[in-house]
């Protein structure tokens, strides 16, 4: 199995500030053939599911507000909140989908400071 | 808009099976571009996948739950459903199901989610 390991567990951040969460792979996710990085970013907020964020390491999706950015390849990933805000309150997942069984990060707890 | 909405059991006896339907609404549970997971939440803890089902019939189960997971379709029914038999308290989980994107023709995330159900096991 990938293991996702992320870092820090949880950290707490003031109003207006940047939070940086990173996720480690235990083998590359990255496809040789279409040079793409095979994993997703979720934000779980309180009593709610997951919610889809970014793909493919970098790629927002659509509604996703632009403070919110992916970046790393291969085994290193950082998803960063540029200024944070009350409403990004909440559980952050990694996961990857180069190779089954599908396996997320055990989640970064954001909260403010 | 798609919606997914899990139903069962809130409460199952340790060793018994565990029986979880997810009800798809707002679109066709037949397309040839997804797959239907299961994923848990233990609490206080990560995400699990447990399993996926195509349209067709086929299905894909974690390893680690291979031996005690069945995943069914009714496409009649616009539903799936998952069996999990032999549970202990360390099934006690929020299970969710999902759409599982493979518009790629490879799997990639999972979009969207149930709102979850929490089911414990417990005698």
């Amino acid at each position: 199995d990938i293991v996702m390991t992320q870092s820090p567990d949880s950290l707490a951040v003031s109003l207006g500030e940047r939070a940086t969460i990173n996720c480690k792979s235990s083998q590359s996710v990255l496809y040789s053939s279409n040079k793409k990085n095979y994993l997703v970013w979720y934000q779980q907020k309180p009593g709610q599911p997951p919610k889809l964020l970014i793909d493919f390491a970098s790629t927002r999706e659509s509604g996703v507000p632009d403070r919110f950015s992916g970046s790393g390849s291969g085994t290193d990933f950082t998803l960063t909140i540029s200024s944070l805000q009350a409403e990004d309150v909440a559980v952050y997942y990694c996961q990857q989908y180069y190779d089954t069984p599908w396996t997320f990060g055990q989640g970064t707890k954001v909260e403010i400071k | 808009q798609l919606q997914l909405q899990e139903s069962g059991p809130g409460l199952v006896k340790p060793s018994e099976t565990l029986s979880l339907t997810c009800t798809v609404s707002g679109g066709s549970i037949s397309s040839n571009s997804y797959y239907w997971g299961w994923i848990r939440q233990p609490p206080e803890r990560g995400l699990e996948w447990i399993g996926n089902i195509y349209y067709s019939g086929s299905t894909y189960y974690n390893p680690s739950l291979n031996s005690r997971v069945t995943i069914s379709i009714d496409t009649s029914k616009s539903q799936f459903s998952l069996r999990l038999s032999s549970v202990t308290a360390a099934d006690t989980a929020v299970y969710y199901c999902a759409r599982h994107d493979f518009t790629r023709n490879w799997w990639s995330f999972f979009d969207p989610w149930g709102q979850g159900t929490l089911v414990t096991v417990s005698s």
